[in-house]
Formats: C-alpha cells, sequence, structure tokens
C-alpha cells in the first residue's frame, strides 16, 4: 500500500535558526499538501503543490515538490516561536479518493 | 462561511458503551473524511464517504465501527462497545471533490475510562 514518510521525526531548533522536513512517498503521487497542527488544536491546511518540480513561498515558509512527485519538502526561515507545532504532508495517488498522511515532524522552537 | 463543525469536542465514555461523533461539513461540501490520531502519532485515515455512500472504508476496524451521511443531517463515526485502546482524537474533515483541499474540524477528543 502507499506510505508517506516524513522526516525528522522531531526537531528543536533555536528560535532564528531554520528548518526544513522532508516527505517520501512510496508511489508516484498526483498531488502533495502540507498541513500544521498547533499543540492540541486540529490540521489546518497551508499549501497544494501540483506540478512537478514546482516551488511555492508563503511569506518565510518555502515548499517544494519534486521532480518525480514522490518527494516534498518545506522550509522555513528563521524561526518563530509561533512556528511550533507538527507539520505533515499529505499526498494521493492518481484517481485516489483519499489523502496518505506522512507521519509528521515536530518542531518545538526554543527562544 | 461556517467551518467544519464536530461535537461533541471531548467525550467520556465507560468500557462498553457507544460513543457518537457528529460532523458538520463546510458548505458546500459534500465529501467527508474521517481520521484517528492517537497520543503523539499522526492521522490515520478512516473513512470517505459522499451524500448517503460510503466510498472507502479501507481504514475502518471491521467490527464496532460504522459511518454513515444521510442525505440529511451531519455525518456520524458510530464507536459501539467501545474499549480503552479507542482513546483518540477523531478528526472530520470535508472538501467540495476528491483530491480537493481538506478543511478540518476542531476534533472530538474520546476518553474510554
Amino acid at each position: 500500500g502507499q506510505q508517506v514518510m516524513q522526516i525528522p521525526q522531531y526537531q528543536h531548533v533555536q528560535e532564528g535558526e531554520d528548518f526544513t522536513t522532508y516527505c517520501n512517498s512510496s508511489t508516484t503521487l498526483s498531488n502533495i499538501q502540507w498541513y500544521k497542527q498547533r499543540p492540541g488544536g486540529h490540521p489546518v491546511f497551508l499549501i497544494q503543490l501540483v506540478k512537478s518540480g514546482e516551488v511555492k513561498k508563503q511569506k518565510r515558509l518555502t515548499f517544494q515538490f519534486g521532480e518525480a512527485k514522490k518527494n516534498s519538502s518545506l522550509h522555513i526561515t528563521a524561526t518563530q516561536t509561533t512556528d511550533v507545532g507538527t507539520y505533515f504532508c499529505a499526498g494521493s495517488g492518481t484517481g485516489a479518493n483519499n489523502l496518505f498522511f506522512g507521519t509528521g515532524t515536530r518542531l518545538t522552537v526554543i527562544p | 462561511n461556517a467551518g467544519v463543525m464536530q461535537n461533541p469536542r471531548h467525550l467520556v465514555r465507560r468500557r462498553g458503551q457507544e460513543a457518537r461523533l457528529r460532523c458538520s461539513p463546510m458548505k458546500g461540501h459534500s465529501h467527508v473524511y474521517w481520521y484517528r490520531q492517537l497520543p503523539e502519532e499522526g492521522l490515520k485515515f478512516m473513512v470517505y464517504l459522499q451524500k448517503e455512500n460510503i466510498i472507502d472504508e479501507s481504514g475502518m476496524p471491521k467490527e464496532r465501527f460504522s459511518a454513515e451521511f444521510p442525505k440529511e443531517g451531519p455525518s456520524i463515526l458510530r464507536i459501539q462497545q467501545v474499549v480503552r485502546g479507542d482513546s483518540a482524537a477523531y478528526f472530520c474533515a470535508s472538501s467540495q471533490m476528491t483530491e480537493d483541499t481538506q478543511y478540518f474540524g476542531p476534533g472530538t477528543r474520546l476518553t474510554v475510562l
């Protein structure tokens, strides 16, 4: 079955440092989505990538979709304490009915 | 435009009781998804429904769990004869179309004593 893995599982950074989480799928994806979940909260949609090699930016966040559409990354520049939470990638195969969520990367930002 | 609504937000049940979790999708959304999240873990897909139809229930345990999305009213996730291992956060999400962005509700946190 389809699997979506994320690394690292946990990341502690000093405020101001950069952070990157990587997402890898066992199969080719039709699109990839990224979500953020604050502690005690629910997943909140951040962005969707569809095209091979696509790069999108949201302020300090940069999202990339691999050329083979099997991997993706999220990079945060100069982390802030408000960036704390778990970041999930989620992908679906072509014609699939549901999203497969990655295992998530929990980010802790030390002030 | 109200977001995805879930109730109750917190539910406590004793072993053997039934749990009913409700989800009202966003206005205009006809696709509903249920996920389970155990403490410190990721989201596990359970079931995908459209109005009156179960499209994919590959993530649902074979026994005790059922889901419905009637023509009128919210989607219901029903867990019969709950056990301690059912304690988790259950999230509902909705979308307009398959593969579209999924918008999550606040979740129902089920505790089984």
